[in-house]
């Protein structure tokens, strides 16, 4: 089935523990995405990929850093996370080539910073 | 500065009615526009696109209706069902943005039975 894929689903963690949202697509896109969805903002972008080891910024990068190692995987890395990155967190993909412009969202990951 | 503006939080209609989702835009870049559906605990789901060269887009029940003189756009869901209760996000991207979408902020439709 093609899908993404993220995790953990849900974490609770602490002011300036470092951690690692993992993301994983198995469609053989080039381009992956990360989002966070805030109440009344809707989705925002923190970083995108055009291919492996190409890497920028998004409307919100702040705080934030990724990888592109592999083509299926995306990594987003709260290095000294805070409250204010307590957030519903999308990972996203899509086939470059593709004229629907469509883009495969995984299944989010709820991240409660204290 | 937001530039896709969904002005309605949320929708109540019966089943079976029309529902009609609307969306605003500000940037005349945007040449590529989609909706996507968001249940509860789930990612976004892809519904529905339009090029900005078209005005009208039809996939079963749902359609969407593109005025770019006005930049505004709507879903029409006919017949609405319980199961299209949910979040529907209005996006777009603009041509050499590097794929980026820029969503609205949602509207929940209620599907009532």
């Amino acid at each position: 089935e093609a899908q993404v894929t993220q995790n953990p689903r849900y974490l609770i963690t602490v002011t300036g523990k470092k951690l690692t949202v993992t993301c994983s697509q198995n469609m053989n896109h080039e381009y992956m995405s990360w989002y966070r969805q805030d109440p009344g903002l809707g989705l925002r972008q923190i970083y995108y990929s055009m291919n492996v080891e190409v890497t920028d910024k998004g409307d919100v990068p702040e705080g934030y850093k990724v990888s592109r190692k592999e083509k299926r995987n995306f990594p987003l890395i709260l290095e000294s996370p805070s409250p204010n990155q307590t957030s519903l967190y999308f990972c996203a993909s899509r086939n470059r080539l593709a004229g629907s412009n469509e883009q495969f969202f995984g299944p989010g990951t709820r991240l409660t910073v204290l | 500065d937001q530039q896709v503006k969904q002005n309605s939080p949320s929708l109540s209609v019966q089943e079976g009615r029309i529902s009609i989702l609307n969306c605003d835009y500000t940037n005349s870049m945007f040449d590529y526009f989609l909706w996507y559906k968001k249940y509860p605990a789930e990612g976004p789901t892809f519904l529905i696109s339009i090029s900005s060269i078209k005005d009208k887009n039809e996939d079963g029940r749902f359609t969407v209706f593109l005025n770019k003189s006005a930049k505004h756009l709507s879903l029409h869901i006919v017949p609405s069902q319980p199961g299209d209760s949910a979040v529907y996000f209005c996006a777009a991207s603009a041509r050499g943005s590097n794929y980026k979408l820029t969503f609205g902020k949602g509207t929940l439709l209620t599907v009532n039975p």
